[in-house]
């Protein structure tokens, strides 16, 4: 499942397939780039994040690139499980200010 | 070790009253951040302290909102004579130094009658 264009507010996709939740951001002097999954009820939980020198960055069945060319940053899911079922966030940061601007979020469901 | 917390997780008050709303950051974090969330929402940035230094008060909506962060650890957020509009969900986070992974707490659930 894909989220296109400049933001998408829900995605559905299957059990075990991969996801990838899109995030367009606007200004070229940020920086550094977070993503965060806000479950029901709780707070939002670090994924990971990505500094404006790489283009990729993997963790655990997660990876991010990031196009500073046209300004993209997006979030793969590797075999989508029931438990990544929430809203996904993006955030920039711009040099050493310490003020997150977010995105509205991707409500990612997840169908079993 | 432990993460950031935030009391009460629940907080119904009625129109005009003034509420008080309190987070724990992680231990040895330097720096502490307040933002909040209406419902469906992304995170607006209300306030952030770093250290010593004085906060950036640049977020908050009106004059009725402060805080403050004693000794370095522990922040109250203080709204005063709430209003309707003020309900939403006050999400702390605290990062090891400025610009460094900000990492948050439950939240408190604000509604106002």
């Amino acid at each position: 499942g894909e989220s296109v264009g400049l933001h998408l507010p829900t995605l559905s996709v299957q059990e075990g397939d991969n996801s990838i939740i899109n995030c367009a951001y606007s200004n070229s002097a940020s920086d550094y780039f977070i993503w965060y999954k806000q479950e029901s009820g709780k707070g939002p939980q670090f994924i990971i994040d990505i500094r404006s020198n790489m283009d990729k960055r993997q963790g655990q069945r997660v990876t991010v690139l990031l196009n500073k060319t046209v300004k993209h940053l997006s979030l793969q899911i590797a075999a989508t499980q029931p438990g990544d079922s929430a809203v996904y966030f993006c955030a920039e940061n711009i040099g050493n200010d310490y003020k997150l601007s977010f995105g509205a979020g991707t409500t990612v469901t997840v169908r079993a | 070790g432990a993460g950031v917390s935030q009391s009460p997780s629940n907080k119904v008050t009625e129109k005009g009253k003034d509420v008080e709303l309190r987070c724990d950051p992680i231990s040895g974090h330097t720096a502490l951040y307040w933002y909040r969330q209406s419902l469906g929402q992304g995170l607006e940035f209300l306030i952030y302290f770093q250290g010593n230094s004085a906060p950036d008060k640049s977020g908050l909506p009106s004059d009725r909102f402060s805080a403050e962060r004693t000794g370095g650890s522990v922040s109250t957020l203080t709204i005063q004579r709430t209003q309707q509009e003020d309900s939403a969900v006050y999400l702390c986070a605290s990062s090891l130094e400025a610009g460094e992974t900000q990492y948050f707490g439950p939240g408190t659930r604000l509604l106002v009658l």
